[in-house]
């Protein structure tokens, strides 16, 4: 099953700008990830906010967790055509330690 | 160079026949993962393991099998029994302490004709 929902799907901005994609689930977690893939490739792992951390950055990155509305965000700040990827939040469910699931992702394509 | 392969990156199979897709870690992580994804779909996960010889069914396990024998190592098998098995398959290990962060492989596209 698919616990979380990325929104939106599809994401089409210009270099400089900023991205924002927001990420919905169901159950109480553990931890929320996120992660991108490059088209037909792996996924590569971005980031990771516990479900006692408000915020996080990492570079341009900016990541906040509402666990009262059980959604996330990941911001991209000063977008650059090479993040065009599509990105993926999952999240460690509790009493899950191991398993992670994933929502549907946002395509974002960065154009110059 | 440490990291993850899947091989082979794409593979061609006649409907009925069985497949093995290999998956090889040399990361020493001691948990491992098989993902199925579908065109413009997240990931959902077959199989896992979190020790040698030792395997637990994801969410969409029928028609697939795995084994653990190594640590290194965690082919999975897409059976005949498998309905729809024409898909992009992804490989993940993670380390014990990491949060269950992920690490994934390259892919493999198996087309079923």
């Amino acid at each position: 099953s698919q616990q979380g929902e990325e929104d939106p799907q599809a994401l089409s901005i210009q270099e400089g700008e900023n991205a924002t994609m927001n990420c919905s689930y169901k159950t109480s977690i553990n931890n929320l990830q996120w992660y991108r893939q490059n088209s037909g490739r792996g996924l590569v792992h971005l980031i990771l906010i516990r479900s006692n951390e408000r915020e996080k950055h990492s570079g341009r990155l900016r990541v906040t967790l509402d666990t009262s509305k059980k959604s996330s965000s990941l911001l991209i700040t000063a977008s650059r055509a090479a993040d065009t990827a599509s990105y993926f939040c999952a999240t460690i469910n509790t009493g899950t330690a191991s398993k992670l699931t994933f929502g549907t992702g946002t395509r974002l394509q960065v154009t110059l | 160079d440490g990291g993850i392969t899947q091989s082979p990156k794409y593979l061609f199979r006649k409907e009925g026949q069985n497949v093995t897709l290999s998956c090889e870690q040399n990361l020493n992580h001691d948990a491992m993962y098989w993902y199925r994804q579908d065109p413009g779909q997240g990931l959902r996960l077959i199989y896992y393991s979190q020790i040698v010889n030792d395997f637990q069914k994801g969410d969409i396990a029928e028609g697939y099998s795995v084994s653990r024998e190594k640590k290194e190592s965690f082919p999975l098998t897409v059976t005949s029994a498998q309905k729809n098995p024409t898909a992009f398959y992804l490989c993940a290990s993670s380390p014990r302490d990491r949060g269950n962060e992920q690490f994934f492989g390259p892919g493999t596209r198996l087309t079923v004709l």
